[in-house]
């Protein structure tokens, strides 16, 4: 079972605004990092650090922490955006985990 | 650009071992800023870590999968290597080799370029 939890899905109306949670206890004490996911293909990095992108991202992807909860928030969800996204981060040992992930449906 | 690949066999016999190589391209894997993991996906689930190498050989592993997993790096060709033991189908999945960041860059923790994945099924 995983040390962070994520909701299974989520779902959007195109051009509206989205927060994607994950939740854990490691997360005090860590960063998140989050992965867009599309079928067929590798993950992809869109946030990590306190609220970094990558070359590339789009900047209405964003980050943000607060307490034992990571969120992502994409402002202006457009229908390239579906997709699964994982946040990634450390447990209490330091290794490497992930969330369960959820599904994000832009309708 | 930097560039992971995965490669090896994509089926295996229940009880033997999976043994799976990624090869890095356009840059060094001895790099001191990074570490290079192994992710796998199993069909329709999400996201599992493996383990992860430093270019040094220094390892550390997912403690569920410790027991069954060696990953190892040989410099001199850029690559490094997963091995899992005593494979079942519970073990069938995507695996990923991905760059991590280390604690002296502004990636640290994340995982910031995956290889395409390569596909393994375990079956008699």
């Amino acid at each position: 079972s995983s040390e962070l939890t994520q909701d299974p899905a989520v779902s959007v109306a195109l051009g509206q605004t989205v927060r994607i949670t994950c939740q854990g206890d490691s997360l005090r004490s860590y960063y998140a990092s989050w992965y867009q996911q599309k079928p067929g293909q590798a993950p992809v990095l869109v946030i990590y650090g306190k609220n970094n992108r990558p070359s590339g991202i789009p900047d209405r992807f964003s980050g943000s922490s607060s307490g034992n909860t990571a969120s992502l928030t994409i402002t202006g969800a457009q229908a390239e955006d579906e997709a699964d996204y994982y946040c990634n981060s450390r447990d209490s040992s330091g290794n490497q985990v992930f969330g369960g992930g959820t599904k994000l449906t832009v309708l | 650009q930097l560039q992971l690949q995965e490669s090896g066999p994509g089926l295996v016999k229940p009880s033997e071992t999976l043994s799976l190589t990624c090869t890095v391209s356009g840059g060094s894997i001895s790099s001191s800023s990074y570490y290079w993991g192994w992710i796998r996906q199993p069909p329709g689930k999400g996201l599992e870590w493996i383990g992860s190498i430093y270019y040094s050989g220094s390892t550390y592993y997912n403690p569920s999968l410790k027991s069954r997993v060696t990953i190892s790096v040989d410099t001199s060709k850029n690559q490094f290597s997963l091995k899992l033991s005593s494979v079942t189908a519970a073990d069938t999945a995507v695996y990923y080799c991905a760059r991590e960041g280390g604690q002296t860059v502004t990636i640290k923790d994340a995982f910031d370029i995956w290889g395409q994945g390569t596909m393994v099924t375990v079956s008699s």
